[in-house]
């Protein structure tokens, strides 16, 4: 049972490259998230999905799309990677909110953008 | 604005003694909370949770929440060098997601 699995682990770019971060889970969750960790500010919301064909913005969306594929799938683009977006994403999944609320995390991106 | 803060630490505990790590939140109406655990370099894991005013205990883990006060802290008792890390409060504000607090960093002295 692999849990909750992103690619890639790491991940070199150039400014204005684009690129997807993809994230798949197993365990048959409803709720989808992409956080971001930078030194000093914790983990940030940037988009979630509370059930299949519904995304929405958290607090740090700007520059990000989402897709959420299917019930597995939930996936980050970036379309034009600036240095700011240079951080830690993980990708977590959870039963739902009122339900079980346990979050369970991917092993994290580390992204540098140039 | 929904927000949980911590104090960044480092807080340095000798072994074997108690470490408390504190947290508080914005809204009194919040219904869920949870304490995760980050190693350096690693995804965030989740320790305890709880939902009800009191303590919790799991092994040498208490978490104790204080709805009045919009407090909740996490004890850790018999503490040992594999503690060290970053723990992470993160409260449910009843809105589909959890809001995260910055992190204590917790350095266990052997």
């Amino acid at each position: 049972n692999a849990g909750v699995t992103q690619t890639p682990k790491f991940q070199v770019l150039k400014t204005g490259q684009s690129m997807t971060l993809q994230c798949a889970q197993d365990m048959n969750h409803n709720s989808m998230y992409w956080y971001r960790q930078d030194p000093g500010m914790g983990l940030r919301l940037i988009y979630y999905s509370a059930s299949e064909g519904t995304t929405d913005k958290g607090e740090v969306p700007n520059g990000y799309n989402v897709s959420r594929l299917n019930k597995r799938e939930f996936s980050l683009r970036l379309e034009s990677a600036a240095p700011s977006q240079t951080s830690v994403y993980f990708c977590a999944s959870m039963i739902g909110t009122g339900l079980d609320e346990k979050l369970f995390f991917g092993s994290g991106t580390q992204l540098s953008v140039l | 604005q929904k927000e949980v803060e911590q104090n960044s630490g480092p807080l340095s505990v000798p072994e074997g003694a108690i470490a408390s790590l504190n947290c508080t939140y914005s809204d009194r109406g919040s219904q869920s909370f949870f304490w995760y655990r980050q190693y350096s370099g690693k995804s965030p894991e989740l320790i305890m949770f709880i939902y009800s005013n009191g303590d919790k205990e799991d092994g040498r883990f208490t978490a104790q929440l204080n709805k009045a006060s919009q407090y909740v802290s996490l004890l850790i008792r018999d503490s040992q060098p594999s503690d060290s890390a970053t723990y992470l409060c993160a409260v449910n504000f009843g809105n589909e997601k959890l809001t995260f607090g910055t992190g204590t960093r917790l350095t266990i002295i052997p």
